[in-house]
């Protein structure tokens, strides 16, 4: 079946460095990916989203390319703040319905 | 623009009692589904409704728990009888229905406490 992985947390960084979080796609086609990021005490926010391979998904700094040879979709922000700690969810749709991966805690200390 | 609504956004209840969790979707999607997040199990979806209609509800724990949308502007989670294992934060989140690529906006969350 359709399922996410990334990479385990926490990832701990100090401020303006670089972050990536992995993050891989198993699916039967080709679906539409997305990261959401969690701020503590809050729901799911979207963060970018790509729909076909090769796309770019970008926001906020973040971004995300669609990468159907590798089915990825890694997470990258050149200078992380200390605002962005917060738990990040990569995710797959075919049919509307997410299948998340298991969410990876960044904590950015200044 | 509101945003998903959801009710209460905190609830206490002692093991035994129903508990009913609201959902007000934002205005013109017509998808819905409620999830259910956990330090243990991370973030599951529980049930989603296209239209109104469940689509799929093999998230559902089991027959405690049940979900209704009687129209397009609301729904709810019913926990009867509840269990402190139940002990989590609800979310409800929204999306327009028929393509992968709509994203889904989520509510604010109910965190239930059963004791």
């Amino acid at each position: 079946g359709n399922s996410v992985t990334q990479m385990e947390g926490p990832v701990t960084l100090s401020e303006e460095a670089f972050l990536t979080i992995n993050c891989t796609y198993t699916a039967t086609g080709y679906p539409s990916l997305f990261w959401y990021v969690q701020y503590p005490g809050e729901g799911l926010q979207l963060l970018l989203k790509a729909t076909k391979a090769d796309d770019k998904g970008s926001n906020k700094g973040f971004e995300a390319t669609y990468r159907k040879e590798t089915t990825s979709f890694h997470l990258e922000k050149g200078s992380v703040q200390v605002s962005d700690s917060a738990v990040y969810f990569c995710a797959g749709s075919e049919t509307g319905k997410l299948i998340f991966g298991q969410g990876t805690t960044l904590q950015v200390k200044p | 623009d509101a945003g998903v609504i959801q009710s209460p956004r905190h609830e206490v209840t002692e093991m035994g009692q129903e508990v009913t969790l609201r959902c007000k979707p934002i205005s013109g999607h017509n998808s819905l589904f409620w999830y259910r997040q956990t330090m243990m199990r991370g973030l599951e979806l529980l049930i989603y409704f296209n239209n109104n209609v469940p689509i799929d509800d093999s998230g559902m724990p089991e027959d405690r728990f049940s979900a209704k949308m009687p129209n397009a502007s609301f729904s709810t989670l019913k926990i009867q009888p509840s269990e402190p294992r139940d002990s989590a934060v609800y979310f409800c989140a929204s999306s327009r229905a028929g393509a992968s690529f709509y994203e889904q906006y989520f509510g604010p969350g109910t965190r239930l406490t059963v004791t």
